[in-house]
């Protein structure tokens, strides 16, 4: 089972606000980092740290972090932002290694 | 151009065994951290492994422990992930990436993430 809790789905309307969450005592600790994932795709960094956009990201993608939830913020989502999230982070351990959230499916209605 | 490229996928049998490497290009590779993660199909995404930047440190998840050993060789910019002892349950799509270490001051400490990903290969364990 994953240290990391995502809902399994979210659906959002064209050019609307979609948050998408992730929880785990982890992050009381860590910085996560978000992934997007399209089909038969490799997954892209789109999200790291406090809120970093890698180069190339929209900045319709926002990071934000509470107590042991992460959250994923993209405001006006487009019909190309759906996808599968992914979070992850450090391991609650302490040891340098990661785990990952079980992932979200966005849908774009 | 920073890439990844995996390969050395392909049908084992249950017990068996297989080598994937990972060459990567356009960066310095011997600076980094490099991790494994796989997915099952139709799954999500599960870290597997991690090698520090010389290859001194290395850590697996406990589902692989024991019978998967990463390791790289600077020299040629390569990554590799030696499975051994193969399961059905092994039978995903891996991908290599390359990590970062960033330092965070509240709460004081490091996190990581994944900035460059290959396009996976595909190990299917089946008799």
């Amino acid at each position: 089972s994953s240290e990391l809790t995502q809902d399994p789905a979210v659906s959002v309307a064209l050019g609307q606000t979609v948050r998408i969450t992730c929880q785990g005592d982890s992050l009381r600790s860590y910085y996560a980092s978000w992934y997007q994932q399209k089909p038969g795709q490799a997954p892209v960094l789109v999200i790291y740290g406090k809120n970093n956009r890698p180069s190339g990201i929209p900045d319709r993608f926002s990071g934000s972090s509470s107590g042991n939830t992460a959250s994923l913020t993209i405001t006006g989502a487009q019909a190309e932002d759906e996808a599968d999230y992914y979070c992850n982070s450090r391991d609650s351990s302490g040891n340098p290694c990661l785990v990952f959230g079980g992932g979200t499916k966005l849908t774009v209605l | 151009e920073v890439q990844l490229v995996e390969s050395g996928g392909g049908l084992v049998q249950p017990g068996g065994s297989l080598r994937l490497s990972c060459a990567a290009s356009g960066f310095t590779f011997s600076s980094y951290w490099m991790h494994w993660v796989r997915q099952a199909p139709g799954k999500g995404l599960v870290w597997v492994s991690r090698i520090n930047s010389d290859g001194s440190s290395t850590s697996y998840a406990d589902s692989v422990k024991g019978r998967f050993t990463i390791s790289r060789d600077n020299a040629k910019n390569t990554l590799y992930l030696q499975m051994n002892s193969l399961r059905a349950e092994d039978t995903a799509v891996y991908y290599c990436a390359r990590v970062n270490r960033a330092e965070q001051l509240v709460p004081a400490g490091y996190y990581y993430y994944m900035d460059v990903w290959g396009k996976g290969t595909t190990v299917t364990v089946s008799s």
